[in-house]
C-alpha cells in the first residue's frame, strides 16, 4: 500500500499570500492517478485536482497542482477567505486507494 | 446534475452489522465510466476508502477491512450498498458514498453529504 505523507501539518496564512502545500508518496505514484481535495468543517471533500495538475470542473484558476513520481505539490497563487480549510491529497495505485493526512490551512 | 445522498441508521451496536445506502440521482449509476466508493472519516480524523463496486457487480476492497465488507449494486433502484459486519466503536465515522471518475484518474468527482455511524451499546 502506498503511504501519502502530507506537510506541514498546519499552515498558517494570511488572505492575499501564497499557499505550497506538499504530498509525499512512499513509492512512486502515476501522475494520473493523483488528485486534491478541500474539506471545510461539516462538509464533504470537494474535488480540486486531479491528474496532478488538472483543475476539476469550477474550481478557480488560483488552484494549481504540480509534481510527478513521489512529490506532488498543491499551490494556492493567493489565499482567498473562503479557502482556509483542510487539503488532502489522495493516489490510486494496485487497486487500491489511499489519502494523505491532511494538511490544515489556516487564517494566521 | 448527478447527486448522492446516504442512508441508513445512525447508531449500531457493538458486534452488529452497520448497513448504508446510497442512493444516485440525477444520472444512471450503470454508466461505464463510473465506479461507485463507500469511504469512511473518524471524528477528527482523516479519510479512509471502504472499497467500490461497478455496475456490473465486480468490487475490490480495502484489504484492511475486506474480510468485514459487502458492497452491492441495485441499478433498478440507483442505488449501491455497504455492510460492514463486527462493528467495534473503531468504525465509528461519517460514511460517505462517492464517485469515482474512471476517465479523470480515477479522482472521485462527486460526493454525498455523509452520514455520522456512531457505534455504541
Amino acid at each position: 500500500e502506498i503511504v501519502l505523507t502530507q506537510s506541514p501539518g498546519t499552515l498558517s496564512l494570511s488572505p492575499g499570500e501564497r499557499a505550497t502545500l506538499s504530498c509525499r508518496a512512499s513509492q512512486s505514484v502515476s501522475s494520473s492517478y493523483l488528485a486534491w481535495y478541500q474539506q471545510k468543517p461539516g462538509q464533504a471533500p470537494r474535488l480540486l485536482i486531479y491528474g496532478a495538475s488538472s483543475r476539476a470542473t469550477g474550481i478557480p484558476d488560483r488552484f494549481s497542482g504540480s509534481g510527478s513520481g513521489t512529490d506532488f505539490t498543491l499551490t494556492i497563487s493567493r489565499l482567498e477567505p473562503e479557502d482556509f480549510a483542510v487539503y488532502y491529497c489522495q493516489q490510486y495505485g494496485s487497486s487500491v486507494y489511499t489519502f494523505g493526512q491532511g494538511t490544515k490551512l489556516e487564517i494566521k | 446534475q448527478v447527486q448522492l445522498q446516504e442512508s441508513g441508521p445512525g447508531l449500531v451496536k457493538p458486534s452488529q452489522t452497520l448497513s448504508l445506502t446510497c442512493t444516485v440521482s440525477g444520472g444512471s449509476i450503470s454508466s461505464g465510466d463510473y465506479y461507485w466508493s463507500w469511504i469512511r472519516q473518524p471524528p477528527g480524523k482523516g479519510l479512509e476508502w471502504i472499497g467500490y463496486i461497478y455496475y456490473s457487480g465486480s468490487t475490490y476492497y480495502n484489504p484492511s477491512l475486506k474480510s468485514r465488507v459487502t458492497i452491492s449494486v441495485d441499478t433498478s433502484k440507483n442505488q449501491f450498498s455497504l455492510k460492514l459486519s463486527s462493528v467495534t466503536a473503531a468504525d465509528t465515522a461519517v460514511y460517505y458514498c462517492a464517485r469515482d471518475d474512471y476517465p479523470k484518474g480515477d479522482a472521485f468527482d462527486i460526493w454525498g453529504q455523509g452520514t455520522m455511524v456512531t457505534v455504541s451499546s
